[in-house]
């Protein structure tokens, strides 16, 4: 039992390039999140799923874009990144009223 | 707009002492109150939680206390532990749809 997992694990990307960010849970849970967080701030939600083929923005959805077409997978897709895109991307499934997070990504855009 | 809100980005501690965490919020919809907590280079991890029904809940060396009236909440950690060296994120959601709104977090460093 992986949990939730993502990859890649660090990324460099050019303004103007897209790259998508995948995160696969073995956990069978319906619902799954997208979060970013730059340094000194929190978590932010930036696309959440209740489940295959439903998503719903989140606080800062903008530059991003999501797809469900399976419990496992919920990747995050980056179009055009910006500098105001390099964070750390977090992924999380729920169970109840607990989120499960992975390890994240580290995206630097230059 | 930040709805929950840590002003301690950090707190020293001596091994064997108590840590006293604290997070305010602004939502008074909020009902349901979360503390994570996160080592570097790895993701949040769940550690207590609260509902707004109760103002106590204790798992083994950690408490959270909440004070709705205060829109405050508090984590104690006692008593303090190496192990215990990380960054705390305390978040709040309502309790029909569970987005989380996280607060900035508070590093902890546990002196030997």
């Amino acid at each position: 039992n992986a949990g939730v997992t993502q990859t890649p694990k660090f990324r460099i990307l050019k303004i103007g390039q897209s790259m998508t960010l995948q995160c696969t849970q073995d956990m069978n849970h319906n619902y799954m999140y997208w979060y970013r967080q730059d340094p000194g701030m929190g978590l932010k939600l930036i696309y959440y799923s209740v489940g295959a083929g439903i998503t719903d923005k989140g606080e800062v959805p903008n530059g991003y874009n999501v797809s469900r077409s399976t419990t496992e997978d919920f990747p995050l897709r980056l179009e055009l990144a910006a500098p105001s895109q390099t964070s750390v991307y977090f992924c999380a499934s729920r169970r109840l009223d607990e989120q499960f997070f992975g390890p994240g990504t580290r995206l630097t855009v230059l | 707009d930040q709805q929950v809100k840590q002003n301690s980005p950090s707190l020293s501690v001596q091994e064997g002492r108590i840590s006293i965490l604290n997070c305010d919020y602004t939502n008074s919809m909020f009902d349901y109150f979360l503390w994570y907590k996160k080592y570097p280079a790895e993701g949040p991890t769940f550690l207590i939680s609260i509902s707004s029904i109760k103002d106590k809940n204790e798992d083994g060396r950690f408490t959270v206390f909440l004070n709705k009236s205060a829109k405050h909440l508090s984590l104690h950690i006692v008593p303090s532990q190496p192990g215990d060296s990380a960054v705390y994120f305390c978040a709040a959601t309502l309790s029909n749809d569970y987005k989380l709104s996280f607060g900035a977090g508070t590093t902890v460093t546990v002196r030997a």
